[in-house]
């Protein structure tokens, strides 16, 4: 059973403070991607990242994918209160890949004023 | 600019009885999905239809039932409604067959209580 362990599962902190959120596994993913859900709705892309030791950014949000594939992590720069929400990592897994999405417990994020 | 639709958005179901939940998306995806969202568990996969006319079993699959009406529709059904699967039920398309790159789009959610 695949399995993606998403760290740490809260994180409460001030506007203005740095964070990292990870996602860990023990198999390879052959892609990864991170959503972001607020209350009562759907989550939404983020990113995809496709390519081991790739690094996309996002405005103040920079993701970066392992060198192995094994592993993924999101941070946060300077996090404004409209940051709040929970972040989702899911992975895509080998072989055959035939359309299975399977994501992390979610990281709940407060940002405080 | 509908996306993934979902209905009903809220049930209250009593252990036993049964139900349907609708899903419907007019983006032309091939591949839809149903997951379940409970606290600190984040999403699990129910079943998935990678392209119409197939499904196949997702992480938590027992108790549920779907059927891939067409190439818009996938309906997800509880025979028999027990308190475990009382949770918020997450629609999602995608365009392509594999998830490779492509992206999710979800619906609002169904919120089923059973008591």
């Amino acid at each position: 059973t695949q399995l993606l362990e998403q760290s740490p599962q809260f994180l409460s902190i001030q506007e203005g403070e740095n964070l990292t959120v990870y996602c860990n596994s023990s198999s390879v993913f052959s892609s990864l991607q991170w959503y972001r859900q607020e209350p009562g709705e759907g989550p939404v892309l983020l990113v995809t990242v496709v390519t081991g030791g790739e690094v996309k950014k996002l405005k103040r949000l920079t993701f970066q994918f392992g060198d192995a594939r094994k592993d993924s992590s999101l941070h946060i720069t300077a996090a404004q209160p409209g940051d709040t929400g929970l972040y989702l990592c899911a992975g895509a897994f080998p072989p055959g890949n035939t359309g299975k999405l399977i994501f992390g417990q979610g990281t709940t994020l407060q940002v405080k004023p | 600019n509908a996306g993934v639709t979902q209905t009903p958005k809220f049930q209250v179901l009593k252990t036993g009885q049964s139900m349907t939940l609708q899903c419907a998306q007019d983006m032309n995806h091939n591949s839809m999905y149903w997951y379940r969202q409970d606290p600190g568990m984040g999403l699990r996969l129910i079943y998935y239809s990678a392209s119409e006319g197939t499904t196949d079993k997702g992480e938590v699959p027992n108790g549920y039932n779907v059927s891939r009406l067409n190439k818009r529709e996938f309906s997800l059904r509880l025979e028999s409604a027990a308190p475990s699967q009382t949770s918020v039920y997450f629609c999602a398309s995608s365009a392509t067959g594999t998830v490779n790159t492509g992206e999710l789009f979800f619906g609002e959610g169904s919120r089923l209580t059973v008591l």
